[in-house]
């Protein structure tokens, strides 16, 4: 299995400017989750999914974050505008409902001018 | 609200000393404990899952003890070496047993 999938790796952005990130979880996993890491905060679970639906979205930090789950095989997670605020690592992981494993992706390093 | 708080903050070894962090979680509706090893630039890496109270977990020369009643873990590693050197991420479930909820994590340093 390739692992959970995001891209891209990288994203340089100037502030006002939209921003998608997209995750492809691990393959029969139901679960997906959406984290930033900062300096400051650490690991922040932002929002996730049980069968493509939204669970828990308490920790979207503002109106300007979006995030959806069309399918079972992909997410995005859109910042909309973005801010210098916003730098940041973003993380998908995915897991199955009922294990206790989780996997995360390489995340996406987000940098906003 | 889940605080699941770690500490050091962070941690400057010699090389060959043994060490060890700590993880505090609510000992309530507990589910299981996670730690994680994560270097810059690369997804963070499953160490172990612990789900019973007492239980202990060991890969290599890295170890860790668990207990739920009192909420927290001990994470050891003994003899570091350089390439232990990572961010150590510690989590629990949500109330709900739903998502994992992280710590800020003990970032190691192993001089060689």
């Amino acid at each position: 299995d390739a692992g959970v999938i995001q891209s891209p790796r990288h994203e340089v952005t100037e502030m006002g400017q939209e921003v998608t990130l997209r995750c492809k979880p691990i393959s029969g996993h139901n679960s997906l989750f959406w984290y930033r890491q900062t300096m400051m905060r650490g690991l922040e679970l932002l929002i996730y999914f049980n069968n493509n639906v939204p669970i828990d979205d308490s920790g979207m930090p503002e109106d300007r974050f979006s995030a959806k789950m069309p399918n079972a095989s992909f997410s995005t997670l859109k910042i909309q505008p973005s801010e210098p605020r916003d730098s940041a690592v973003y993380f998908c992981a995915s897991r199955t409902s009922g294990s206790y494993e989780q996997y995360f992706g390489p995340g996406t390093r987000l940098t906003v001018t | 609200i889940l605080n699941v708080e770690q500490s050091p903050q962070s941690l400057h070894v010699q090389e060959g000393d043994s060490t060890n962090f700590t993880c505090s979680f609510p000992s309530s509706n507990f589910y299981a404990l996670h730690w994680y090893r994560w270097e810059t630039a690369k997804s963070p890496e499953a160490l172990f899952v612990m789900t019973l109270n007492g239980d202990e977990k060991k890969k290599g020369r890295i170890s860790a003890t668990l207990n739920t009643k009192e909420g927290y873990s001990y994470l050891y590693i003994k003899g570091s070496q350089p390439e232990d050197s990572a961010t150590y991420l510690c989590a629990s479930f949500n109330q709900a047993g739903t998502a994992l909820i992280f710590g800020k994590g003990t970032t190691l340093s192993v001089s060689s």
